[in-house]
C-alpha cells in the first residue's frame, strides 16, 4: 500500500522566514496531496491540495509543489508568523483512491 | 456553518469497558471517515461510509471496533472491551462526494481522545 514519509519532524524558524517541509510517496498512481495543519486540541484543517496535472500551486503565503517523477511533494510557507505555529501532516491517496495516507507530521515553531 | 463535531471530547475508560464516539458530519456530505491518530502520529484510516454503507472497514484494528451509520448521517464509532493500546484520538471526517478516485476536500471535527486506564 501507500507509504507517505515527511520530514523534518521538527522545524524551528524565526518569524518572517520560509519554511519547508518535503514529503515522499512511494505509489506512482497516486494523483492527489493535500496538506493539513492541526493546531493543539483541534482536528486537521486542510490548508492547501494538489492535483498530479499541475507542478505548484500557490495561495498567499503558502505554496505546494509537486515532481511526480522523483514522488515527492513540499510545503513552502513564506513571511512566518507565530500564528503558523502547529503540527503539519501532508497525505497522498491510497491505492485504491479511497483514502488518505498520512505522513507522520512536522511540529513548526515560529519563534518571534 | 456549522462544521463536523464529535462527542464526547474526551473519554477515560477502564480497561475491558465498552465506549461509544458520536460524529455529526456536515449536513449533506455523503462520505464519512474515521481515523485513528496516535501521539504524535498522523491519523491512520479506520474505515469509510457512503450514506448509510460501510464501504471500507480494512483499517480497524479488530472485532473490538465496530461503526455504523444507520441514517446515512450521524455515526457512532463503537469499541468493546477496551485495551490500553486503544488510547487515541479518534477523528471523524466528512466530504461533500462520494469517495473513490475522487478528491474531494474531507473536513474533520475536533475528535475524541480516549484514554483507558
Amino acid at each position: 500500500g501507500e507509504n507517505v514519509e515527511q520530514h523534518p519532524s521538527t522545524l524551528s524558524v524565526q518569524e518572517g522566514d520560509s519554511a519547508v517541509i518535503k514529503c515522499t510517496y512511494s505509489d506512482s498512481a497516486s494523483n492527489y496531496f493535500p496538506w493539513y495543519k492541526q493546531e493543539l486540541g483541534k482536528g486537521p484543517q486542510l490548508i492547501i491540495d494538489i492535483r498530479s496535472n499541475v507542478g505548484e500551486k500557490k495561495d498567499q503565503r503558502i505554496a505546494v509543489t509537486l515532481n511526480k517523477t522523483a514522488k515527492h511533494f513540499s510545503l513552502h510557507i513564506t513571511e512566518t508568523q507565530p500564528e503558523d505555529s502547529a503540527v503539519y501532516f501532508c497525505a497522498a491517496l491510497d491505492n485504491y483512491g479511497q483514502n488518505f495516507v498520512f505522513g507522520p507530521g512536522t511540529r513548526l515553531s515560529v519563534l518571534p | 456553518g456549522a462544521g463536523v463535531s464529535q462527542s464526547p471530547r474526551y473519554k477515560v475508560a477502564k480497561r475491558g469497558q465498552d465506549v461509544a464516539l458520536r460524529c455529526d458530519p456536515i449536513s449533506g456530505h455523503v462520505s464519512l471517515f474515521w481515523y485513528q491518530q496516535a501521539l504524535g502520529q498522523g491519523p491512520e484510516f479506520l474505515t469509510y461510509f457512503q450514506n448509510e454503507a460501510q464501504l471500507d472497514k480494512s483499517g480497524l484494528p479488530s472485532d473490538r471496533f465496530f461503526a455504523e451509520r444507520p441514517e446515512g448521517s450521524v455515526s457512532t464509532l463503537k469499541i468493546q472491551r477496551t485495551q490500553q493500546e486503544d488510547s487515541a484520538v479518534y477523528l471523524c471526517a466528512s466530504s461533500l462526494m462520494p469517495s473513490g478516485g475522487a478528491t474531494d476536500t474531507q473536513y474533520f471535527g475536533p475528535g475524541t481522545r480516549l484514554t483507558v486506564l
